[in-house]
């Protein structure tokens, strides 16, 4: 299946800083990637869809402002969470959408953050 | 998307088959059962999907009963590797919006 890529696997930051995650489709064109977070013990909740080339579309709850998505390529997409706190701590994980008529979604590794 | 429901957690031996259960009663015509799983701290893992065929392949094999209603997941022969939550959801195929994860079913597949 296709691979898509995330990085960092995990990072700690100091409260008020900011860290960017990317996740980057390495053998297929995404032309659409989601992103999601999840809480210990629970589900992944979808916190954006994110389209190359125009400005993401946010779930209901989550702040544009603190979570930037950038997706500036058909292979690229990047999370910054901005001024990071503790309560931002948490796995976030990609996933992306090959061409149209691909049914199956990809998952990145996710990337585990700690915010101290 | 169908809502689907999922026993909370199941155990299975090592070697044996584990069957995992969905149910899916509202589930559309153009709507089909897929199964995920996502292993402690990893992103999710695509294992099969079927519209209503009965399918398989080198991971498991999907059963989807006539009506549609219901579906199981087998892992024939189940290692610890795959202890893991499988996430049955229902969607239709080619769908641009993301998949909505539920709670999933906790496999412990134990020695």
């Amino acid at each position: 299946g296709a691979v898509v890529s995330q990085h960092p696997s995990w990072v700690i930051c100091k409260s008020g800083t900011s860290v960017k995650i990317e996740c980057r489709s390495l053998d297929f064109q995404a032309t659409t990637m989601f992103w999601y977070r999840q809480f210990p013990k629970q589900s992944l909740m979808l916190m954006a869809t994110s389209n190359e080339g125009s400005k993401a579309t946010y779930e209901q709850g989550v702040e544009k402002d603190k979570f930037l998505i950038n997706h500036a390529s058909l292979t690229l997409s990047t999370l910054t969470v901005t001024s990071a706190h503790p309560e931002d701590s948490s796995f976030y994980i990609c996933s992306a959408r090959g061409e149209v008529g691909s049914t199956e979604a990809f998952f990145g590794q996710g990337t585990r953050l700690t915010v101290v | 998307d169908a809502k689907t429901t999922q026993p909370t957690s199941m155990d299975c031996a090592e070697g044996r088959a584990a069957n995992l259960p969905c149910n899916h009663s509202t589930i559309s015509g153009n709507e089909y059962v897929y199964w995920y799983r996502q292993i402690h701290s990893q992103g999710p893992q695509y294992i099969i999907h079927g519209l209503k065929n009965n399918e398989t392949n080198e991971m498991a094999s999907l059963i989807i009963t006539e009506d549609r209603k219901s579906s199981t997941l087998i892992l024939p022969h189940a290692t610890l590797r795959d202890t893991a939550v499988y996430y049955c959801i229902v969607r239709v195929g080619d769908s641009g919006y993301a998949l909505n994860f539920g709670k999933g079913t906790s496999l412990l597949v134990t020695p």
